[in-house]
């Protein structure tokens, strides 16, 4: 069974630091990961994925993610974080061999501070 | 608006009501997944459906809860004789079906039971 793990619950950065989500996964061959944010009382907005190819995956607002193999992870990070990036933050994974349906962890809380 | 519409945004039951949550997915997405999040939870699988079928409904409680995706209309997620560990947001996301395409997530009706 898949399954991925978002080991911190709340994640505050100061605005402009470089910001790190982090998320591990478990699959069965390989990995299909996501990352999705959350607004408050808003659905969620798909950010990135991996599926092949580049180990660092480039998405939307300035994100990406390091897709790490070895270490069955998936962080996500920015360079230079905003104010406007707090959020909550998901990760999920599907499998290359099942529907398309998505796991998802926790979820991450990500506060930047003025 | 061409994203996935859920309706209504709120809806608030008594228990041993009846509760029906509509999604409309975006055009051209015969796809649909159905999500329900607890507070302060990540979201939970709970079925995934195309038209006039269930593809896997793995995560879905086996009694009181049940889901359709008729070949007209929207994709209804029903909950008979709710209870108040009902109350959750539940998500609804479409997509066209190729292999991990992202999903399109709705914003989510929000069930209280009361």
């Amino acid at each position: 069974a898949q399954s991925v793990a978002q080991p911190e619950d709340q994640v505050n950065v100061a605005e402009g630091n470089p910001l790190t989500v982090k998320c591990t996964y478990s699959v069965s061959g390989n990995p299909y990961l996501f990352w999705y944010v959350q607004y408050p009382n808003r659905g969620l907005q798909f950010l990135l994925k991996y599926i092949t190819g580049d180990n660092l995956v480039k998405g939307s607002y300035g994100f990406e993610a390091e897709f790490n193999k070895s270490q069955t992870s998936f962080h996500l990070k920015k360079p230079s974080a905003l104010v406007s990036d707090s959020a909550l933050y998901f990760c999920a994974v599907s499998s290359p061999t099942g529907a398309n349906n998505l796991f998802f962890g926790t979820g991450t809380r990500l506060t930047v501070i003025p | 608006n061409a994203g996935v519409m859920q309706n209504p945004r709120h809806l608030v039951r008594r228990r041993g009501q009846e509760a029906r949550l509509r999604c409309s997915p975006m055009k051209g997405h015969s796809h649909v997944y159905w999500y329900r999040q607890l507070p302060e939870e990540g979201l939970k699988f709970m079925v995934y459906l195309q038209k006039e079928n269930i593809i896997d409904e793995s995560g879905m409680p086996k009694e009181r809860f049940s889901a359709e995706f008729p070949k007209e209309g929207p994709s209804i997620l029903r909950i008979q004789q709710v209870v108040r560990g009902d109350s959750a947001a539940y998500f609804c996301a479409s997509s066209p079906g190729q292999a991990n395409s992202p999903l399109h997530f709705g914003n989510g009706t929000r069930l209280t039971v009361t």
